[in-house]
C-alpha cells in the first residue's frame, strides 16, 4: 500500500514562528499537495508539486512556501505563523495527472498561539 | 472543473446497502467522477473512480448514468465503519486539482 506519511500529528507553535510541515510518500509518486480543511470550507488546496523543484500555488498560497528537494519529500513552510492559520493540514500525493486516485497522510492538526 | 451538488446527510441501517447520489450535470466528455471518504480526525480515503462506464472495487460500486449527469456510489454492506464524509469530485483528465464539496455525512445506524 502507499503510504503518505506526515511527521507530526499535533503541534503547537507561538504567533511569529517558522513553522516546517513534513510530508513523505513511498511509492514514487510524481504529484504532491498540500491542503488545509477548517469547518465550513471543507479542502482548500494551498500549492501543489508534479516534479521536483517544480511548484504550482494553489488556491490560497498567501502566508505559505513549499519545498521539493526529493522527489519523496514535500515540505510545507509558514513563514511567520498566524492565528488564523491554525487548522488540519492534509498532505496527498498521486501517480500522474490522469485517472489516478490521491492517497492521503493522515493530517497535522496545527495550532497557532 | 465541473461542480457536484450532494445532499448534506443521509442514514442507513447496517447490513443494507448505502446508495450516495451526486449531480455533476455541467460535467464535460474529459471529466472523471471520483469518490472519497473521510473518517473523523482521519485523511480521505480513495474509494472508487469512473468516466463513462459503471465500476466495481473491493470497496464499492459506482454507477453513472448515460448522459453522465450524474451517479450514485454503492456500499453494499454498510457496516458501522462506513460512518463517513463522501466526497464526489468531478475532474479533468488534464487538471491536477480536486475541488472539494461539502459532501454528505454518512451515519450508519445499528
Amino acid at each position: 500500500d502507499v503510504k503518505v506519511t506526515q511527521s507530526s500529528r499535533y503541534l503547537v507553535k507561538r504567533t511569529g514562528e517558522k513553522v516546517f510541515l513534513e510530508c513523505v510518500q513511498d511509492m514514487d509518486h510524481e504529484n504532491m499537495f498540500w491542503y488545509r480543511q477548517d469547518p465550513g470550507l471543507g479542502l482548500r488546496l494551498i500549492y501543489f508539486s508534479y516534479d521536483v523543484k517544480m511548484k504550482e500555488k494553489g488556491d490560497i498560497p498567501e502566508g505559505y512556501s513549499v519545498s521539493r528537494e526529493k522527489k519523496e519529500r514535500f515540505s510545507l513552510i509558514l513563514e511567520s505563523a498566524s492565528t488564523n492559520q491554525t487548522s488540519m493540514y492534509l498532505c496527498a500525493s498521486s501517480l500522474g495527472a490522469s485517472g489516478y486516485g490521491y492517497t492521503f497522510g493522515s493530517g497535522t492538526r496545527l495550532t497557532v498561539v | 472543473d465541473a461542480k457536484t451538488t450532494q445532499p448534506p446527510s443521509m442514514d442507513c441501517a447496517e447490513g443494507r446497502a448505502a446508495n450516495l447520489p451526486c449531480n455533476h450535470s455541467t460535467i464535460s466528455g474529459n471529466e472523471y467522477v471520483y469518490w472519497y471518504r473521510q473518517i473523523h480526525s482521519q485523511g480521505p480515503q480513495y474509494i472508487i473512480h469512473g468516466l463513462k462506464n459503471n465500476e466495481t472495487n473491493e470497496m464499492a460500486s459506482l454507477i453513472i448514468t448515460e448522459d453522465r449527469k450524474s451517479s450514485t456510489l454503492i456500499l453494499p454492506h454498510a457496516t458501522l465503519r462506513d460512518t463517513a464524509v463522501y466526497y464526489c469530485i468531478v475532474r479533468s483528465d488534464s487538471n491536477y486539482q480536486l475541488i472539494w464539496g461539502a459532501g454528505t455525512k454518512l451515519i450508519i445506524k445499528p
